[in-house]
């Protein structure tokens, strides 16, 4: 089991304000993928990031996948109340989870 | 396209009760996930199915708990007898074929007590 570390754990922001999240881990990954779990509801996937260096973009979010492969970055510009969540960044062959960042993102 | 259904929605039981869940994934859809989420920790996975074979039940607290899917299609996730740590959201999730994207249903929420 090849767990990522998640950072950080907890982040509280005011809307409109920007964010990053981090996932790293020593070793290197085929993919990555981003879930956004919502209060009461189960983990919905976001994006998956395959070749190193690349960066995918939905919306307001910016996924980066680092050249070497072993970790991965979320940018939210602008974040709203409808982000918030938790954050969760498994590798993409395997469906172990870490710890995750929540956010919140306050009115 | 029909999502992951699971039910119920909501269980609460006496330690040292049972309780089954169960969970109907996307049509067509050869792996199955069983997770298990504590409050403010991600999920984390207890079984995986491919069809009706297990793929991964290292996670699996076998004195406890047991899952099947005995056609390959739906699976029941059962915990015997429940212990107060197992107050948790219980989450099942399906994709086509291992490692691919995985549909979440909304999970079951059990309360020990």
């Amino acid at each position: 089991t090849q767990l990522l570390e998640q950072s950080p754990q907890f982040l509280s922001i005011q809307e409109g304000e920007n964010l990053t999240v981090y996932c790293n881990s020593s070793s290197v990954f085929s993919s990555l993928q981003w879930y956004r779990q919502e209060p009461g509801e189960g983990p919905v996937l976001l994006v998956t990031v395959v070749t190193g260096g690349e960066v995918k973009k939905l919306k307001r979010l910016t996924f980066q996948f680092g050249d070497a492969r072993k970790d991965s970055s979320l940018h939210i510009t602008a974040a709203q109340p409808g982000d918030t969540g938790l954050y969760l960044c498994p590798p993409g062959d395997q469906f172990y989870f870490g710890t995750g960042t929540s956010l919140t993102v306050i009115p | 396209e029909a999502g992951v259904a699971q039910s119920p929605r909501y269980k609460i039981i006496e330690k040292r009760q049972s309780v089954a869940f169960w969970c109907n994934p996307i049509s067509g859809h050869a792996t199955l996930y069983w997770y298990q989420q504590i409050l403010g920790q991600g999920p984390k996975l207890l079984i995986q199915f491919q069809n009706n074979g297990v793929v991964d039940d290292s996670q699996l607290p076998k004195d406890r708990f047991s899952a099947e899917r005995l056609k390959g299609v739906d699976s029941t996730l059962k915990i015997q007898p429940a212990k107060l740590e197992d107050s948790a959201v219980y989450l099942c999730a399906s994709s086509p074929d291992q490692g691919a994207k995985a549909f979440f249903g909304q999970g079951t929420r059990l309360t020990v007590v």
